[in-house]
């Protein structure tokens, strides 16, 4: 069973460009989560997804930033007019549940550099 | 705002010797608690989860944490270091006073282990 796939893994952007990150969750996983790992600070949540639905977006920042998980194909994190503030580790977790005491299963990130 | 804490971003320990990394919690309703460990450039990686029962808990790799609701811990430790333990380790909260269905993670420490 393949873990959660993320791509690319390196993305290099310039100021006001537009990002767009994959993440592939473990077959049979339908809960999506987005944290971004800016240096020195631990990890932030983003935002909450299911197929179709996002569920808590109260981390995103209001302006710039959409997530999506469509019915068929990945779930994307997206990010319009990049400022160097953006640059980041940005995870994707998923999980067969949606409850609190359930693991989240991380992949390995797509490191964001804004030039 | 409830919030995670682990004191001294970087631990440094000897080789055979103990490792021991704090992580205190704020809210008066115990939540589900999780050690991560990342290594460069990867994703995280679960060492160990407290959800209800047995409040010491063994993980992967030597690792163990105690749960102590009224010292609102949960700290890690392993008897004896070995090198390959050197990454960084987070300590992570989810449930009701969390927003329970997304991490809330602590700073990080990075554990460097002199030979």
């Amino acid at each position: 069973n393949a873990g959660v796939m993320q791509n690319p893994r390196h993305l290099v952007r310039r100021r006001g460009q537009e990002a767009r990150l994959r993440c592939s969750p473990m077959k049979g996983h339908s809960h999506v989560y987005w944290y971004r790992q800016l240096p020195e600070e631990g990890l932030k949540f983003m935002v909450y997804l299911q197929k179709e639905n996002i569920i808590d977006e109260s981390g995103m920042p209001k302006e710039r930033f959409s997530a999506e998980f469509p019915k068929e194909g990945p779930s994307i994190l997206r990010i319009q007019q990049v400022v160097r503030g953006d640059s980041a580790a940005y995870f994707c977790a998923s999980s067969p549940l949606g409850t609190g005491e359930g693991e989240q299963y991380f992949g390995p990130g797509t490191r964001l550099t804004v030039t | 705002a409830q919030s995670v804490t682990q004191l001294g971003s970087h631990v440094s320990v000897s080789e055979g010797a103990l490792v021991l990394l704090r992580c205190n919690y704020s809210s008066s309703v115990p939540p589900y608690l999780f050690w991560y460990v990342q290594y460069p450039n990867q994703g995280l990686q679960l060492l160990l989860k407290y959800t209800t029962g047995a409040t010491l808990v063994k993980g992967i790799n030597g690792f163990e944490a105690e749960f102590k609701k009224s010292e609102t811990s949960f700290h890690l430790t392993k008897p004896s270091a070995h090198m390959s333990d050197a990454a960084e380790y987070f300590c992570a909260v989810s449930g009701t006073a969390y927003g329970n269905n997304r991490l809330a993670f602590g700073k990080g420490n990075q554990v460097v282990v002199i030979p």
